[in-house]
């Protein structure tokens, strides 16, 4: 069973333009949700993350959007460039369990064209 | 320079042939853990590890083996290899304090092995 639902699987997107890539979630107990980043030929590496006591959060052009009643959030980028082409992951865990689980969505392939 | 080792980056072998990825971190991380990377499935867990003779089963453990006898290594093992673990490997780790993944919970990839098994 996925735990982490991720949508696009495959976003093309203009330079200057918004991406937005939508992650869903089922286990009310998750309370931390990162976005991981990966590059061709490189391991993933943390871009952003956010805990459900708050709405919003941004860094830079990259803000998540998270909807606690929906049990939803939502990576957007703003004026998308070509360095963004990469793929990126949401995932969720329990931060207060000691299981050690971070699950993945499967991923949502981005290309950003100049 | 804080990170994750994987070796062999690059790997071709036969069906039934034992072999082992490596995995160093140099961070002093308490927690490690093994992914998979397949199209269209993202990231998948097959082991991980939250102190040394400490292991469990992630989501895709079958076929697979690990141990943690020191803190900064954590081996995969494919005892007898078989075409359908052919994937893109990823070590991790992460600090953890407290038994709790640390405030960041931010995990540290290694730069992936790809392993195609004929």
């Amino acid at each position: 069973q996925q735990q982490v639902k991720q949508s696009p699987q495959s976003l093309i997107v203009q330079k200057g333009g918004i991406s937005i890539i939508n992650c869903a979630y089922e286990n009310t107990a998750f309370d931390y949700f990162p976005w991981y980043q990966q590059f061709p030929g490189k391991g993933p590496a943390l871009l952003i993350a956010i805990r459900p006591d708050v709405s919003e959060k941004k860094e830079g052009r990259f803000t998540i959007s998270f909807n606690k009643s929906a049990k939803q959030f939502s990576l957007h980028i703003m004026d998308s460039q070509p360095g963004d082409s990469a793929t990126y992951f949401c995932a969720a865990s329990e931060r207060g369990s000691t299981l050690g689980r971070l699950y993945f969505g499967r991923g949502t392939q981005l290309t950003v064209w100049p | 320079e804080a990170q994750v080792t994987q070796n062999p980056r690059y790997l071709i072998t036969v069906t039934g042939k034992k072999l082992t990825v490596t995995c160093s971190q140099n961070m002093n991380h308490e927690y490690m853990s093994w992914y998979r990377q397949d199209p269209g499935l993202g990231l998948r867990q097959i082991y991980y590890s939250m102190n040394v003779e400490v292991t469990d089963k992630g989501d895709v453990p079958e076929g697979y083996k690990v141990s943690r006898k020191e803190k900064r290594n954590f081996p995969l093992i494919l005892e007898s290899p078989s075409p359908n673990q052919t994937s893109l490997y990823f070590c991790a780790s992460s600090l953890k304090s407290g038994g709790l993944i640390a405030n960041t919970g931010e995990l540290f990839f290694g730069e992936g092995s790809r392993l195609t098994v004929l």
